[in-house]
């Protein structure tokens, strides 16, 4: 049992280039988060999903999108990347009822120069 | 005003000392309270959470919500160095899709 998987680990870009970042999850969640956090600062919530063709901006969503086609993933795309998108990104899945509680994944290092 | 409020510190204290960690908000419809450790370079681990307003202990930890005063706190007896983390206060509420809003974090420092 994975939980939640992110790819890849680190990841150096260039100004205006862009990429993908994957995340995966085999707990059958249907709901999911991308989140961002700065060096010192707690995690800003980007996009989330609350199931397979679902998804709305979360608090700083410029600069990204989402999309959800299948409940496992949730692939976050930076589009013409920013010094400013240098940050750490986390997905998590959240389950519901008794057990209720986020998972998160161990994260990207992103850094964009 | 930021929707959740957190001392960044560092807290430093002395093994076996009590670590109390805690955050204010704003935001009244919020239900679930969490904590987060995180260790560097790792992602937030689950601790504890609690629904409304209330106490919930486990082992060391023990969890503290207080909605009318809209303040949460962590407490952590008996502390040890492996507890030297960051400590994310998070909430959440079901009719805003469940969407965790974190306070900015207290680096907590257990010296030997």
């Amino acid at each position: 049992n994975a939980g939640v998987t992110q790819t890849p680990k680190f990841r150096i870009l260039k100004i205006g280039q862009s990429m993908t970042l994957q995340c995966t999850q085999d707990m059958n969640h249907n709901y999911m988060y991308w989140y961002r956090q700065d060096p010192g600062m707690g995690l800003k919530l980007i996009y989330y999903s609350v199931g397979a063709g679902i998804t709305d901006k979360g608090e700083v969503p410029n600069g990204y999108n989402v999309s959800r086609s299948t409940t496992e993933d949730f692939p976050l795309r930076l589009e013409l990347a920013a010094p400013s998108q240098t940050s750490v990104y986390f997905c998590a899945t959240m389950r519901q009822g008794r057990d209720y509680g986020y998972t998160f994944g161990s994260g990207t290092r992103l850094t964009v120069v | 005003q930021k929707e959740v409020e957190q001392d960044p510190g560092p807290l430093s204290v002395p093994e076996g000392a009590i670590v109390s960690l805690n955050c204010t908000y704003s935001n009244s419809a919020f239900q679930y309270f969490m904590w987060y450790r995180q260790y560097s370079r790792k992602g937030p681990e689950l601790l504890m959470y609690t629904y409304s307003s209330g106490n919930k202990e486990d082992g060391r930890f023990t969890a503290q919500v207080d909605k009318s005063s809209k303040y949460i706190s962590l407490f952590i007896r008996d502390s040890q160095p492996s507890d030297s983390a960051t400590y994310l206060c998070a909430m959440s509420a079901e009719a805003a899709g469940n969407k965790l809003t974190f306070g900015g974090g207290t680096r907590v420092l257990v010296k030997p």
